[in-house]
């Protein structure tokens, strides 16, 4: 199983970056999947979470309304949009998956993808 | 929002010692948490979840125990692999999912 983030960067304050997630040699399409971020130096922080058919989605209180994370199951693809970027949403972003082996716990982690929000 | 404070912050031992972690939650979790283990430029990765089940491919000096608010995280007999950050999460209570602030386990 392996997830491949990619479209990090560098932006300024107030900007927009799109990430994507892409499930490379296996099917997304019956998990649900999540974002984690970790800010330099920092712990883990949980973003957001979207489940298999993209009905129900949840974020955490800082990224409301400023993010938007969607699926594309056709594609085999996860997205988090970002607007209204801060400083604070500086870190590497982590597309991770809820393993039902696992009781739904996080059992596979992306590479990440870093995130810096600078002028 | 549930908090995890984990202890200690930092933990210092040699090979072949053996490491206990804590993990404390606010409010009862239940069986409902889980460690991962962080090394430097990596990614974490699942050692155990509900408490107290390896998750695939963990070797077995790794346990787990606790139910409620209390948990431990057990490393038997030190390897030079081990040393890492520790993180402690819970998904009882979601959104948000809440991991606690890690503990550093370093050579000493």
């Amino acid at each position: 199983v392996q997830l491949v983030e990619s479209g990090g960067g560098l932006v300024k304050p107030g900007g927009s970056l799109r990430l994507s997630c892409a499930g490379s040699g296996f099917d997304l399409s019956p998990y649900a999947l999540n974002w984690i971020r970790q800010a330099p130096g920092k712990g883990l922080e949980w973003v957001s979470c979207i489940d298999s058919s993209g009905t129900f989605i949840y974020y955490e209180d800082s990224v409301k309304g400023r993010f938007t994370i969607s699926r594309d199951n056709a594609n085999n693809s996860l997205y988090l949009q970002m607007n209204s970027l801060r400083a604070e949403d500086t870190a590497v972003y982590y597309c991770v998956r809820d393993g039902p082996v696992a009781d739904y716990f996080f059992d596979d982690w992306g590479q990440g993808t870093q995130v810096t929000v600078s002028s | 929002e549930i908090v995890l404070t984990q202890s200690p912050a930092t933990l210092s031992l040699s090979p072949g010692e053996r490491a206990t972690l804590s993990c404390r939650a606010s409010q009862s979790v239940g069986i409902y948490l889980a460690w991962y283990q962080q090394k430097p430029g990596q990614a974490p990765r699942l050692l155990i979840y509900n408490a107290s089940n390896r998750a695939t491919g963990i070797p077995a000096r790794f346990s787990g125990s606790g139910s409620g608010t209390d948990f431990t995280l057990t490393i038997s007999s030190l390897e030079p692999e081990d040393f890492a950050v520790y993180y402690c999460q819970q998904r009882s209570d979601w959104p948000p999912y809440t991991f606690g602030q890690g503990t550093k386990l370093e050579i000493k």
